[in-house]
């Protein structure tokens, strides 16, 4: 089977940098995707890593080390409307294979 | 169309009826996904089609449920004799050149009473 563990909750300071981690134990890997979903709202799409190293999009950035299975999505001066559920995939092999999700992370940020 | 487009938005049902739920993804993506996302939960695949292959079924969780893709465009998801446990947002995605990055559209809610 396929095991993504991630945090269920993290509460952090508006302002403030927060890293969710993301574990996985899968059958094959090709990369670890991100997404955001704000409550009734649709996953939106983050970042992808599929190289070792840290990629950066603004005030997201997400890290990848492939030998120890596991990566981050680091955040960066919180804002309010940061709040929200965050997700990682992983992506099995190279075709247009289902991506596989954990259950996410639910980030409050508060004043 | 502009972002995937699901119908309807919500929808109610009685247990033991059969539902369709609509899904038109970005146009000229060749890849289209339904998952499934019960309250509070990840998301669980259930079928995926790519371009004019046989679609791949294994998450579906029984065989009330199927879906096709008509014309390589707009999908539905029909499940059939509904139960209190299908009730949960089905969402639907689609891609082009995937690197991990689905467009998926706003789902739709399915309640079970």
């Amino acid at each position: 089977g396929q095991s993504l563990e991630q945090p269920s909750e993290v509460t952090a300071v508006e302002g403030a940098i927060v890293q969710i981690n993301c574990t996985y134990q899968t059958s094959g890997f090709y990369g670890l995707s991100w997404y955001q979903q704000h409550d009734g709202g649709a996953p939106t799409f983050l970042s992808y890593n599929a190289l070792d190293g840290l990629e950066e999009t603004g005030r997201f950035s997400s890290f990848l080390s492939r030998s120890d299975s596991y990566g981050y999505l680091l955040l960066q001066e919180l804002q309010m409307k940061d709040s929200a559920s965050y997700f990682c995939a992983v992506l099995l092999d190279s075709g247009n294979t289902p991506l596989v999700f954990g259950k996410g992370t639910r980030l409050s940020v508060i004043a | 169309g502009a972002g995937v487009s699901q119908s309807p938005s919500n929808k109610v049902t009685e247990k033991g009826k059969d539902v369709e739920l609509r899904c038109d993804p970005i146009s000229g993506h060749t890849a289209l996904y339904w998952y499934r996302q019960s309250l509070g939960q990840g998301l669980e695949f259930l079928i995926y089609f790519q371009g004019n292959s046989a679609p791949d079924k294994s998450g579906l969780p029984s065989d009330r449920f199927s879906a096709e893709r008509t014309g390589g465009s707009v999908s539905t998801l029909t499940i059939q004799r509904t139960q209190q446990e299908d009730s949960a947002v089905y969402l639907c995605a689609s891609s082009l050149a995937t690197r991990g990055g689905y467009t998926f559209g706003s789902g739709t809610r399915l309640t079970v009473v």
